[in-house]
């Protein structure tokens, strides 16, 4: 089975900092995908970046960019410029390529100060 | 914009109850999952289905039931509801691989009191 790990419970940074959000899952797959969901107070989850892992380029989509080291795996998320907006809890999630079930980890509350 | 829809954004049932959660999506997506969501645990899947009338357990399946009678619904089922099921519920769907992003509904936060 497929497990993702998220260690960090509970994070804070300062508005226009930087941040890293860690993740590692476990898989025997060799195809898979990667993500990262951010889940405001409204409680609607939203994609923020998707990784392919048969892709070596890591993903970046305006402040956000992941860090896919697939040897160790390992898939970071990385906020620049960070803003109020982003205060929410973060979700890692796997899924295989060949099966339909998504993983998510236990998620990481990200609290940006003013 | 795909749009997943569950029918109650907040719900409050006794115990013993069968309850039933509404999840409805407009894309013609293939599968579609039920997820609960507790503080600590993040998103553990119930149930998924990736056809109509077929569908899989998840991670923890006891004490919940599905149906997926047309392909843009997908029903959670607790068939006799217990306050260990007060939780957040979230339905997900998403074409097959390679577009294999989850769209999300609302929520919803069921109490069994």
């Amino acid at each position: 089975a497929q497990t993702v790990t998220q260690s960090q419970p509970e994070m804070s940074v300062q508005e226009a900092e930087t941040v890293t959000l860690s993740c590692t899952y476990d898989t025997s797959e060799s195809n898979y995908y990667l993500f990262w969901y951010k889940q405001p107070p409204s409680r609607q989850m939203i994609l923020v970046i998707r990784q392919e892992a048969y892709k070596q380029q890591n993903a970046t989509e305006n402040r956000f960019s992941v860090n896919f080291q697939k040897a160790a795996k390992s898939f970071s998320l990385k906020i620049s410029d960070s803003q109020l907006g982003d205060t929410a809890m973060y979700f890692c999630a796997f899924i295989s390529y060949n099966f339909n079930k998504f993983y998510f980890g236990s998620g990481t509350k990200l609290n940006v100060k003013p | 914009d795909v749009k997943v829809t569950q029918s109650s954004r907040y719900l409050v049932k006794r115990t013993g109850e069968k309850v039933f959660l509404e999840c409805v999506q407009d894309m013609d997506h293939e599968n579609m999952f039920w997820y609960r969501q507790d503080p600590g645990l993040g998103l553990r899947l119930i149930y998924f289905s990736y056809d109509v009338k077929m569908k899989e357990k998840g991670d923890i399946p006891e004490g919940y039931s599905v149906s997926r009678e047309k392909k843009e619904r997908f029903s959670l089922i607790l068939e006799s509801a217990s306050t260990n099921q007060t939780s957040m519920y979230l339905c997900a769907s998403t074409l097959g691989a390679p577009k294999a992003e989850a769209f999300f509904g609302q929520g919803t936060r069921l109490t069994v009191v």
